[in-house]
This record gives C-alpha cells, sequence and structure tokens, in this order.
C-alpha cells in the first residue's frame, strides 16, 4: 500500500527566507507526482507536476525535485513571501492504485512579513 | 477558461434526505474522480470514471453513488445523507490516465445535521 509522508507538519518562517518541503513514498513504481497548494477551506492549485521519469521541474521560485529510487521529492521555494502562506501537498500516482492521487498529510506554511 | 466547477460550494442538510452535488469539467478529459477531505484523514478518493459508463469504486465508496453519463459531467450522489459524511468534497479531471496533470473543483463543504 503507497504510503505519502510530509515533513514537516507545519513550518513558520520570516519573508525572504529560501525554504525546502519534504515528501516521501513507500512504493517508488509511481508515473508521477503532484504538489499542490491548498489556501485555507479552498481548493487544490496544482503547482508542479513530475513525471517518473523527470528529476526535477521548475515554475518561477518553486522548484520540486523527485527522487524516485530513494522516494523522495522536495518542493523548494525561493525567496518566499507572505502570499505563499498555505498548506502544501504532494499526492503520487500509480494506475495500480485507481488511478488516483495518494496524498500527503500536506506542510502548512507560514510565511511572517 | 479551463476548469473543473462544483455545485453547490457550500450545503446543510438533514439526515436522510438526498441530495447531489455536481461537477463539470470543459477540458474535454476522459478521467474524473471525487474526493473527499477530512481532518486528520487528509484526502481520499470516492469514485473514479475512466469514461463515459465507466466507474468505479475508490478507498471509500460507501454512502455514495455516481453516475458518467456525459464526458464533462461526474455527479456526486449522497441517496441517504449520515453525520459522517460531513466533509470538504472535491471533484477532479485529468486527460487520461497515469501521466496527466489532475485538475481539482473548488469544493463542497457538505453539511449533515
Amino acid at each position: 500500500k503507497q504510503e505519502v509522508t510530509q515533513i514537516p507538519a507545519a513550518l513558520s518562517v520570516p519573508e525572504g527566507e529560501n525554504l525546502v518541503l519534504n515528501c516521501s513514498f513507500t512504493d517508488s513504481a509511481i508515473y508521477n507526482l503532484q504538489w499542490f497548494r491548498q489556501d485555507p477551506g479552498k481548493g487544490l492549485t496544482s503547482l508542479l507536476l513530475i513525471q517518473s521519469s523527470q528529476r526535477e521541474q521548475t515554475s518561477g521560485r518553486l522548484n520540486a525535485s523527485l527522487d524516485k529510487s530513494s522516494g523522495r521529492s522536495t518542493l523548494y521555494i525561493a525567496a518566499s513571501q507572505p502570499g505563499d502562506s498555505a498548506t502544501y501537498l504532494c499526492a503520487v500516482r500509480r494506475l495500480e492504485y485507481g488511478n488516483k492521487l495518494v496524498f500527503g498529510a500536506g506542510t502548512i506554511l507560514r510565511v511572517k512579513s | 477558461e479551463a476548469q473543473v466547477t462544483q455545485n453547490p460550494r457550500y450545503l446543510i442538510t438533514v439526515t436522510g434526505k438526498k441530495l447531489t452535488v455536481t461537477c463539470s469539467q470543459n477540458m474535454n478529459h476522459e478521467y474524473m474522480s471525487w474526493y473527499r477531505q477530512d481532518p486528520g484523514l487528509g484526502l481520499r478518493q470516492i469514485y473514479y470514471s475512466m469514461n463515459v459508463e465507466v466507474t468505479d469504486k475508490g478507498d471509500v465508496p460507501e454512502g455514495y453513488k455516481v453516475s458518467r453519463k456525459e464526458k464533462r459531467n461526474f455527479p456526486l450522489i449522497l441517496e441517504s445523507p449520515s453525520p459522517n459524511q460531513t466533509s470538504l468534497y472535491f471533484c477532479a479531471s485529468s486527460l487520461g490516465l497515469a501521466v496527466d496533470e489532475q485538475f481539482f473543483g473548488p469544493g463542497t463543504r457538505l453539511t449533515v445535521l
């Protein structure tokens, strides 16, 4: 059974700091990994999608890496801003699991101004 | 604008009163699914559909029904809602199967009294 763990569970940083969110998964036979952002009581916004054959993806101040063999992904946020405050979720996808996304519990990020 | 829409966004109902939460996507996606999000349990898949008239159970299907009569619509039906179905519900879609990015709707917050 695929399990996804995110560390830390919560993080509070001053504005401008670079930060790393971690995601690990137990079954490395995944198709892809997706990072989402969720604001309180709101929907999920897709940030980055990394296919299993890729090592990293970048979008603006965000960079996500994937090491499938070790079952790990990191989301790097450069020059954090108060507007980055949200819950960040990672999810892995594999056809055998009904094509669903298996989600981690998330990291709650607070960027202080 | 490419999007997944859900209605209603908020619903308060009473035990046993049948309800339907609609989901529609305008991206011609084949794959659609429903998730529920609960504190401490994260996001869990309820049902999914690979295409029109093709649906299957996810991790927590009890108490729910779905149908996929048209490609764009994937309603979630609660025949006899109970308080344990109080949750935040998300509809998601993707173009095809494993390698494609999943897009989520804005969520429906359901309270069953």
